[in-house]
């Protein structure tokens, strides 16, 4: 059974970054994509990327290009996700997440519990 | 503004049925599966119903999906005060090529 466990709350500068952990159980990281949502205080969820299988790529949603970076350390089974030039509206709870699916995913579980990542002066 | 378009708040009686909308296009739902979460206070996303209209083990069969054209509906029926949560549809954008989610619905049972 596939578990994903997420690093702990983060407070950072605007202007600073933030790398957010996942670490899965139950299987290898080499056989799960992970993707990555957030949801900003009392808003819905946003999805921010992952690995597109038939590219064989990480793929972005388009608002994070640039600033988002994904990646993996497949000798601990942890995902990363680092969001640089950090400002307030980025202020929200990271989730990780993966699929079952081979190819492009059309449903994500289990999910991490969240990371709380909240960026103030 | 979300791509997918679901109520902001359905409401219902414990015992009755509510159904809550999803309504996308044809780069969207039309021509992808459409999976639901139900998110508790305070608590992760968790998968109820994916591929339009399978169940997950678990999940109770007073759940049900389906998906029409460019709109998906999920339906619960014997309400219980449990059920009071956020709903969110989600699916694979192909203009976008990126996962959407639904706005999401806030349901209360009354």
């Amino acid at each position: 059974q596939v578990q994903l466990v997420q690093s702990g709350a983060e407070v950072k500068k605007p202007g600073a970054s933030v790398k957010v952990s996942c670490k899965v159980s139950g299987y290898s990281l080499t056989e799960l994509p992970i993707y990555w949502v957030r949801q900003a205080p009392g808003k819905g969820l946003e999805w921010m990327g992952g690995f597109d299988p038939e590219d064989g790529e990480i793929i972005y949603a388009q608002k994070f290009q640039g600033r988002v970076t994904t990646t993996e350390d497949t000798s601990t089974d942890t995902a990363y996700m680092e969001v640089n030039s950090l400002r307030s509206e980025d202020t929200a709870v990271y989730y990780c997440t993966t699929t079952g699916v081979e190819g492009r995913p059309t449903w994500f579980a289990p999910w991490g519990q969240g990371t709380l990542v909240t960026v103030s002066s | 503004q979300s791509v997918l378009t679901q109520p902001p708040s359905v409401s219902a009686a414990p015992g009755q049925k509510v159904t809550i909308s999803c309504s996308g296009s044809s780069s969207n739902v039309g021509n992808n599966y459409v999976s639901w979460y139900q998110q508790l206070p305070g608590t992760a996303p968790k998968l109820l119903m994916y591929e339009n209209d399978k169940r997950p083990s678990g999940i109770p069969d007073r759940l049900s999906g389906s998906k029409s054209g460019t709109s998906a509906t999920l339906g619960i029926t014997g309400l219980q005060t449990g059920d009071e949560a956020d709903y969110y549809c989600g699916t694979w954008d192909s203009s976008l090529s990126a996962w959407v989610f639904g706005g999401g619905t806030n349901l209360t049972v009354l």
